[in-house]
């Protein structure tokens, strides 16, 4: 059983640029979460990919995008980047109905933008 | 909208003693989740809570939960300087959807 990965690992982009973050979820997950997480905060959710749909969006501007593919591996896109979106972005994986109700952590993608 | 809050954020105990954290959360949720994360590291799972009354155990590690009172707590025995990270506890509002509270750093003093 594989675990969810993420890549990359780290990334340094410029102000005003574009961004695109990948996850693979865990096999036999069909839901995928993302989360910012900010310098000594805790993760703030994004939004939520649940077959290839959006299932779920939280408090993030449209320049937030993401994508779902038919093996439930993920992406997040960030356009016209700014220097708040410096973090930890992490995404989690899980399959509704299952009664352990886990959520599995990718180990994350530091983005850094200058 | 969901607000989550743990206490105390920063905790600094010495080996050997017990403590609690404490998360509060303000509207009605069936999950809550506990975290632990290293510095520079993901999120490693401790706990799911899913109902009422519930309490699970691993090590020294101990974590309840209070659904009427919308409280959780993490009750630590015995620490040890491994225990040395921050814990966030985190509540469901639908479908794995997790709103985390803003951590505790725990450090273990020898």
């Amino acid at each position: 059983e594989t675990g969810v990965t993420q890549s990359p690992t780290h990334l340094i982009k410029t102000r005003g640029q574009q961004v695109t973050l990948r996850c693979s979820s865990q096999s036999g997950h069909n839901t995928v979460s993302w989360y910012q997480q900010a310098l000594g905060q805790g993760p703030q959710f994004i939004f939520q990919y649940y077959r290839e749909e959006e299932n779920g969006r939280g408090n993030f501007p449209p320049r937030f995008s993401g994508l779902q593919f038919p093996n439930y591996s993920s992406e997040l896109n960030v356009n016209a980047l700014e220097l708040d979106d410096s973090a930890l972005y992490l995404c989690a994986s899980s399959r509704p109905g299952l009664s352990s109700y886990e959520q599995y952590f990718g180990p994350g993608t530091r983005l850094t933008v200058t | 909208e969901l607000k989550v809050e743990q206490n105390p954020l920063f905790l600094s105990m010495q080996e050997g003693k017990n403590y609690t954290i404490y998360c509060n959360y303000s509207t009605t949720s069936d999950r809550l989740y506990w975290y632990r994360q290293d510095p520079g590291k993901s999120l490693e799972s401790l706990f799911v809570l899913l109902s009422n009354g519930a309490v699970k155990q691993e090590g020294r590690l101990m974590a309840s939960l209070d659904t009427k009172a919308r409280l959780s707590t993490l009750h630590i025995t015995a620490a040890v300087h491994d225990l040395s990270a921050t814990y966030f506890c985190a509540v469901n509002f639908g479908n794995e959807k997790l709103t985390f509270g803003t951590g505790t750093r725990l450090t273990i003093i020898p």
